[in-house]
């Protein structure tokens, strides 16, 4: 089962360039997040979708946008990186309030 | 917002002593979370507690829902070093809508 996937797993960017962090599930799950973890610290929720079409702001939604058109993909856009955006990215997914399953994470660098 | 706040940050223990951390919440919570993150790699769901007072059990792993339900507790006993990663509890703002806790990493020496 690949459960959720994301890609990729690293990348460098410079300031002010644009990516978009990929995340597909197979599990049919309606329920997909985004996190940031910055080093030694908690997760911070970026967007969240209940279903396709249906997305809304999580903690920290600031220099990023989301769209949801299928269940299966979820994927996170950054527009004009900046350094403070330099994390680890965490995509998971889950089928109702219960367990989550995260992605192996995308580590990104902004310089 | 909602805050759920952790205690320790850190805690560092020979191998064989018992561990516990904490999470506290500002509001009453439908229900708790705990996540497991390995160094270098994704949380991973241990757990989720419901109901008021409620305890659950999983090999050496003691988890605790307050009879608020505003606060949680895990307990290991006789810890190992496969217990070494940082521990995350999470609880819901709204359904489906979980908020982590800052994490206590736990380090277990030989």
């Amino acid at each position: 089962n690949a459960g959720v996937t994301q890609t990729p797993k690293f990348r460098i960017l410079k300031i002010g360039q644009s990516m978009t962090l990929q995340c597909t599930q197979d599990m049919n799950h309606n329920y997909m997040y985004w996190y940031r973890q910055d080093p030694g610290m908690g997760l911070k929720l970026i967007y969240y979708s209940v279903g396709a079409g249906i997305t809304d702001k999580g903690e920290v939604p600031n220099g990023y946008n989301v769209s949801r058109s299928t269940t299966e993909d979820f994927p996170l856009r950054l527009e004009l990186a900046a350094p403070s955006q330099t994390s680890v990215y965490f995509c998971a997914s889950s089928s109702t309030a219960f367990e989550a399953f995260f992605g192996q994470g995308t580590r990104l660098t902004v310089v | 917002g909602q805050q759920v706040m952790q205690i320790p940050q850190y805690q560092h223990v020979q191998e064989g002593e018992d561990f516990t951390t904490y999470c506290n919440s500002s509001t009453t919570l439908s229900n708790i979370q705990w996540y497991k993150q390995r160094p270098g790699g994704h949380p991973v769901f241990l757990i989720q507690l419901v109901k008021s007072g409620e305890v659950k059990k999983q090999k050496r792993l003691t988890f605790q829902f307050g009879e608020a339900k505003k606060n949680s507790s895990l307990h290991i006993t006789a810890t190992q070093t496969t217990d070494v990663g940082t521990y995350f509890c999470a609880g819901p703002a709204v359904i489906n809508k979980f908020y982590f806790g800052s994490g206590t990493k736990l380090n277990v020496k030989p």
